[in-house]
């Protein structure tokens, strides 16, 4: 299994407030995903990072930002959490542009 | 906006039965086709990445063809068990190069019944 851990597994946290997720990789890839799984929506790329300091916009990136200062390590933040971004959160990473491998999954709850 | 679109939703099937589904996806500036398997409470897991028209990968039980001029990839699963049951998602890079970010379709979710 490709080394691939999120932090923290499960959170709830109230609207307005803010909140970090982060991915940890051991497998010193280049690319790094931040996805989100909703009922009827499937898989959508919020952010994705093509190297240290380089991020782009997914398709559903409104509302969070992200950071990547180390190779190892891709931080999604919610700057002010609403209802609308409860969801499953995986992390994928990609050595090149082929297979992308993904973390565990983080089931955010925004009350 | 690309689309990648995957049929059916869903499927259900006997133990010991074939079955294959569909992942239609733009035919213009084409680089690559993923195809993924993603079982309950998992993560998803990369089966095949096709990148040549007319490519066919296999692994195991499962295969896969595509066709990049008309915009097409099917999965096949051969004797289907009841381990294979899981939503196996197909995706498309999107953009005008390969940056790796993908368009997921929104699975085929398939049901292999003892």
């Amino acid at each position: 299994d490709a080394g691939i851990t999120q932090s923290p597994r499960h959170k709830v946290t109230e609207t307005g407030t803010p909140v970090t997720l982060r991915c940890h990789q051991t497998e010193n890839h280049r690319y790094m995903y931040w996805y989100r799984q909703d009922p009827g929506h499937g898989l959508r790329l919020i952010h994705y990072s093509y190297g240290v300091k380089d991020t782009d916009k997914g398709e559903v990136s409104d509302g969070y930002s992200v950071s990547r200062s180390k190779t190892e390590d891709f931080l999604l933040t919610l700057e002010s959490a609403t209802s609308s971004q409860t969801s499953v959160y995986f992390c994928a990473i990609s050595e090149s542009t082929g297979e992308q491998y993904f973390g565990p999954g983080t089931r955010l709850t925004v009350t | 906006i690309l689309n990648v679109e995957q049929s059916p939703q869903s499927l259900h099937v006997q133990e010991g039965d074939s079955t294959n589904f569909t992942c239609s996806f733009p035919s213009s500036n084409f680089y690559a086709l993923h195809w993924y398997r993603w079982e309950t409470a998992k993560s998803p897991e990369a089966l095949f990445v096709m990148t040549l028209n007319g490519d066919e990968k296999k692994k195991g039980r499962i295969s896969a063809t595509l066709n990049t001029k008309e915009g097409y990839s099917y999965l096949y699963i051969k004797g289907s068990q009841p381990e294979d049951s899981a939503t196996y998602l197909c995706a498309f890079p999107h953009g005008s190069s390969n940056t790796g970010k993908l368009i997921f379709g929104q699975g085929t979710t398939l049901q292999v019944k003892p």
